[in-house]
């Protein structure tokens, strides 16, 4: 099987803080990225998607980062708020959308 | 419904029973996914369905499990003979045919209990 992200480390920031999480990826023929949010007691939701011919994509409040020569993702939220604490994992396509695989996610804790 | 619906939300079982669980996706929605997630990993792929066909199974771990989804619409994932290490949360995902995303739209997920 593919080998993405890390075991489920925590970050903990200050509301308002910039937030990063990283993620490595293992598979090079990877063409396709996407983050998702993981609350307690509810399924994924997605937040941002990246293609392997872009290195960066920004959203609404959070910045996707892509490096294809170290396999690195990265997820920048800006002003963290209270509501983005959540696991959130990366994901990696290399089958058209067909197949994820996922991370083991990245626990934010954010600190009024 | 609005989004993925997922029943029953827990289950508890015995080792050894045979369990179902059921996924409704958003209507309209012909690719259907399980995947699976252990506590503290991410969700591990199971099946894919486009239609009423497996187009991918190959993440179920063994012939114990299997998953029909036979008008197009609800899927239904089988375990038979339930094992301890089957305990995990299992997520049911759909997504339109046609799409300019991979976004995948998860339900709350069932969570298993094998005793």
């Amino acid at each position: 099987g593919e080998s993405v992200g890390l075991h489920l480390p925590t970050l903990s920031v200050q509301e308002g803080d910039n937030s990063i999480i990283n993620c490595a990826y293992s598979n090079s023929a990877s063409d396709y990225f996407i983050w998702y949010k993981q609350e307690s007691g509810k399924g994924p939701q997605f937040i941002i998607d990246i293609r392997s011919n872009m290195d960066k994509r920004q959203g609404q409040r959070v910045t996707v980062l892509l490096n294809k020569t170290v396999k690195h993702l990265s997820l920048q939220i800006a002003a963290t708020q209270p509501g983005d604490s959540a696991v959130y994992f990366c994901a990696e396509n290399v089958d058209n959308f067909n197949k994820f695989y996922f991370g083991s996610g990245t626990k934010l804790n954010v600190k009024p | 419904g609005a989004g993925v619906s997922q029943t029953p939300s827990n289950k508890v079982t015995e080792k050894g029973k045979y369990v179902e669980l059921r996924c409704d996706p958003i209507s309209g929605h012909t690719a259907l996914y399980w995947y699976r997630q252990s506590l503290g990993q991410g969700p591990e792929f199971l099946i894919y369905f486009q239609g009423t066909g497996a187009a991918d199974d190959s993440g179920l771990p063994n012939d114990r499990f299997f998953a029909v989804r036979p008008e197009g619409s609800v899927s239904t994932l089988k375990i038979q003979r339930t094992e301890r290490g089957d305990s995990a949360v299992y997520l049911c995902a759909s997504s339109p045919s046609s799409r300019a995303t991979g976004e995948l739209f998860f339900g709350e997920g069932s969570r298993l209990t094998v005793l």
